[in-house]
C-alpha cells in the first residue's frame, strides 16, 4: 500500500520552461515532506523540503507547494537547466520509535529537460 | 559536509552467501537507514536504526537483518543471498531535530546475486 505516490513515471520539460513535478500522499501523520534528486549510480540528494504547517517554500529556482487538504504537494522547477535532468524522489517524515522521523519515499519521476 | 560512505560500489555474490553491506557517516547523525532501490517501485525501507542497538523493521525486511555497535556504523546483512536481493542499495543518515529531517545518502552499493 503506497503512502505516496508519485503517478508520473516520467516528464519532459524544454529548458527555461516551468517543471512541475506531482506526488500524493494517503498517511495524514506525516509531518515533513522534502524532495530529493538522484543521478544515475550516485545517491539521492536532499533538494528542498517543507513542513505540514506551511503552504510554501522557495529555494532559488525551486519552490515545493503543499495542499494539506488535498494531501498533495508539487515541486516547481523554474526556469528548468538540462543539469535538472534526473529522477526526483518526493518523501515524506512520520515521527517513530525513539523520536526519529523517518522518511518514505515515493518511486520517482525521471525529468529530462532538453537544450 | 555530511559524508556517508558505503564500503562497496558494486558487488558480485552467490546465491546462499552471507553478505555483508557496510555503511559509515561521520556527522553523529542519530538515525540510520537502509533502503533497496529498484526500477518502478523507488525507495524501500529495510531496517532503521534510531540509536546504538536499536534496530527497527521497516518495509521489507524479510531476508535482511542489521547491526549497529557503533552510533557511525550501520551493517547491512544478508544472512543467504538469493537473485530476488539483486539490487541497488542506499545506506543513509539524518539527526534527531524536526528541523533536520533530511536524511543524507551514500553513493549506493550495486548488488547482484548469481
Amino acid at each position: 500500500d503506497q503512502q505516496v505516490k508519485q503517478n508520473s513515471p516520467s516528464l519532459s520539460v524544454q529548458e527555461g520552461r516551468i517543471s512541475i513535478l506531482n506526488c500524493d500522499y494517503t498517511n495524514s501523520m506525516f509531518d515533513y515532506f522534502l524532495w530529493y534528486k538522484k543521478y544515475p549510480a550516485e545517491g539521492p540528494t536532499f533538494l528542498i523540503s517543507i513542513s505540514s504547517i506551511k503552504d510554501k517554500n522557495e529555494d532559488g529556482r525551486f519552490t515545493v507547494f503543499l495542499n494539506k487538504s488535498a494531501k498533495h504537494l508539487s515541486l516547481h522547477i523554474v526556469p528548468s537547466q538540462p543539469g535538472d535532468s534526473a529522477v526526483y524522489f518526493c518523501a515524506a517524515s512520520r515521527i517513530a520509535r525513539g523520536g526519529s522521523y523517518i522518511p518514505t519515499f515515493g518511486r520517482g519521476t525521471s525529468l529530462i529537460v532538453h537544450p | 559536509d555530511v559524508k556517508v560512505t558505503q564500503s562497496s560500489r558494486y558487488l558480485v555474490k552467490r546465491t546462499g552467501e552471507k553478505v555483508f553491506l557496510e555503511c559509515v557517516q561521520d556527522m553523529d547523525h542519530e538515525n540510520m537507514f537502509w533502503y533497496r532501490q529498484d526500477p518502478g517501485l523507488g525507495l524501500r525501507l529495510i531496517y532503521f536504526s534510531y540509536d546504538v542497538k536499536m534496530k527497527e523493521k521497516g518495509d521489507i525486511p524479510e531476508g535482511y537483518s542489521v547491526s549497529r555497535e557503533k552510533k557511525e556504523r550501520f551493517s547491512l546483512i544478508l544472512e543467504s543471498a538469493s537473485t530476488n536481493q539483486t539490487s541497488m542499495y542506499l545506506c543513509a543518515s539524518s539527526g534527531e531535530t524536526a528541523q533536520n529531517t533530511e536524511a543524507f545518502f551514500g553513493q549506493g552499493t550495486r548488488l547482484t546475486v548469481v
